[in-house]
């Protein structure tokens, strides 16, 4: 198994533009969640989604939407990056019913 | 979820015994209490979870004092790359429970 991926790994936008950020799992996990991590700070959860079709919305959703169509992907829009989104975003994913959640090697936005 | 305590750096030596500790005062009789890890540029991997005992895997072993206010996560020999960002977490009860990151434990290790 991959495990959760995540693409790109880099990424700089400038302010304005939009993109969005892949995440992947191949373990057939219900429960995907993203966070953000800012430097010298825990993980703050964005947005997370209890399985395919079903999402809501975690500490800091603004900015950002989701969407669930499928079990395996769970992709991180950004409409219009600010300068404030600039972080290290992390994916994770786990088996319903459980708390153990496993991350992607994440990807590091800078916004310009 | 319940809020953690931690403190902010710990420093062990190589190959000698790590003990984390980690306050949850305020835990309530069906939280766990979950151990994360993050590495230096990676996202955070799952060490460790209990309940009321002691538990032991692979990576390390959790102890949960009797009153489960506070808990110890213990590296039995410390390595290089157990240098890390260690977080203690209680997930709300339920399933798939976010998980709430605090700032962790950075553990440094000396050679």
């Amino acid at each position: 198994n991959a495990g959760v991926t995540q693409t790109p790994k880099f990424q700089v936008l400038k302010t304005g533009q939009s993109m969005t950020l892949q995440c992947a799992q191949d373990m057939n996990h219900e429960y995907m969640s993203w966070y953000r991590q800012d430097p010298g700070m825990g993980l703050r959860l964005i947005h997370y989604s209890v399985g395919a079709g079903i999402t809501d919305q975690g500490e800091v959703p603004n900015g950002y939407n989701v969407s669930r169509s499928t079990t395996e992907d769970f992709p991180l829009r950004l409409l219009s990056a600010a300068p404030s989104q600039t972080s290290v975003y992390f994916c994770a994913s786990a088996e319903g019913g459980t708390d153990t959640q496993y991350f992607g090697p994440g990807t590091r936005l800078t916004v310009l | 979820d319940a809020k953690t305590t931690q403190p902010n750096s710990m420093e062990s030596n190589e190959e000698e015994p790590v003990h984390l500790p980690c306050n949850h005062s305020t835990i309530s009789g069906t939280d766990y209490i979950h151990w994360y890890r993050q590495l230096p540029s990676q996202g955070p991997e799952y060490v460790i979870h209990g309940l009321t005992s002691n538990v032991n895997n692979r990576m390390a072993s959790l102890a949960i004092a009797e009153d489960r206010k506070s808990s110890t996560l213990i590296l039995h020999r410390a390595t290089l790359r157990d240098a890390a960002v260690y977080y203690c977490i209680l997930p709300h009860t339920g399933a798939n429970s976010k998980l709430t990151f605090g700032k962790g434990i950075t553990l440094s290790v000396r050679p």
